[in-house]
């Protein structure tokens, strides 16, 4: 069965420090990855995926990821993280059997960027 | 502009009563979701639809039901088999097919008075 795991749910930076949020995830095969975010009382919204291809993948508002089949990890990073980064931040995998496009999200990381 | 909408936003229900959230998107995907979400859970999966008049159970459909008779629309409802119905409740589409991207609504808060 397929799995994510979130390290850490509360994560604290300061503004312009490194961002890293951490995923793991298992899979019997290969698996479609996710980040996406969530501000306070709203949906979720895509800031990268990773199907196949380039392992080092690029999303928006300058964060990226990188698949690391060995490890199996999928970490989200940002090199200066903005006060607007505050937010709360899902790894999802994706069950694919049989054409379905279910997703297992992890637990969540919430992240507060301090002045 | 395309997207998916949620109405209402917030919505109580009483002891016993039935109530249903509503899901309408316009970008024409094939496949919609329904996700609960409680605080340090993530989301779960409560229905899924991939085509019109087809839909199947996700991990915790016990005290849900919904209908799919419009491409655009996934209505969900709570009823009063489920007993711990206060979440947040987001609705997704996507395009058919493992690995796509699937777009949220902007989601509704159930409380219960």
């Amino acid at each position: 069965a397929q799995s994510v795991t979130q390290l850490g749910s509360h994560v604290s930076v300061s503004e312009g420090a490194l961002v890293l949020l951490r995923c793991n995830y298992s899979s019997s095969v290969p698996p479609y990855l996710f980040w996406y975010v969530q501000y306070p009382n709203q949906g979720l919204q895509l800031l990268l995926k990773y199907t196949t291809g380039a392992t080092l993948v690029k999303g928006i508002n300058g964060f990226e990821a990188e698949f690391k089949k060995s490890e199996t990890s999928f970490h989200l990073t940002k090199p200066s993280a903005h006060m607007s980064d505050a937010a709360e931040y899902f790894c999802a995998v994706s069950r694919g059997a049989g054409g379905y496009n279910k997703l297992i999200f992890g637990a969540g990381t919430r992240l507060a960027v301090h002045p | 502009d395309g997207g998916i909408t949620q109405s209402p936003k917030y919505l109580f229900r009483k002891e016993g009563q039935n109530v249903t959230l509503s899901c309408e998107q316009n970008l024409n995907h094939d496949a919609m979701y329904w996700y609960r979400q409680d605080p340090g859970q993530g989301l779960r999966l409560i229905y899924y639809s991939q085509i019109v008049n087809d839909f199947q159970k996700g991990d915790i459909a016990e005290g849900y039901s919904v209908s799919r008779e419009k491409k655009e629309s996934f209505p969900l409802t709570v009823t009063s088999a489920q007993k711990n119905p206060t979440a947040f409740y987001l609705c997704a589409s996507s395009v058919r097919g493992a690995g796509e991207t699937q777009y949220f609504g902007p989601g509704t808060r159930l409380l219960v008075l």
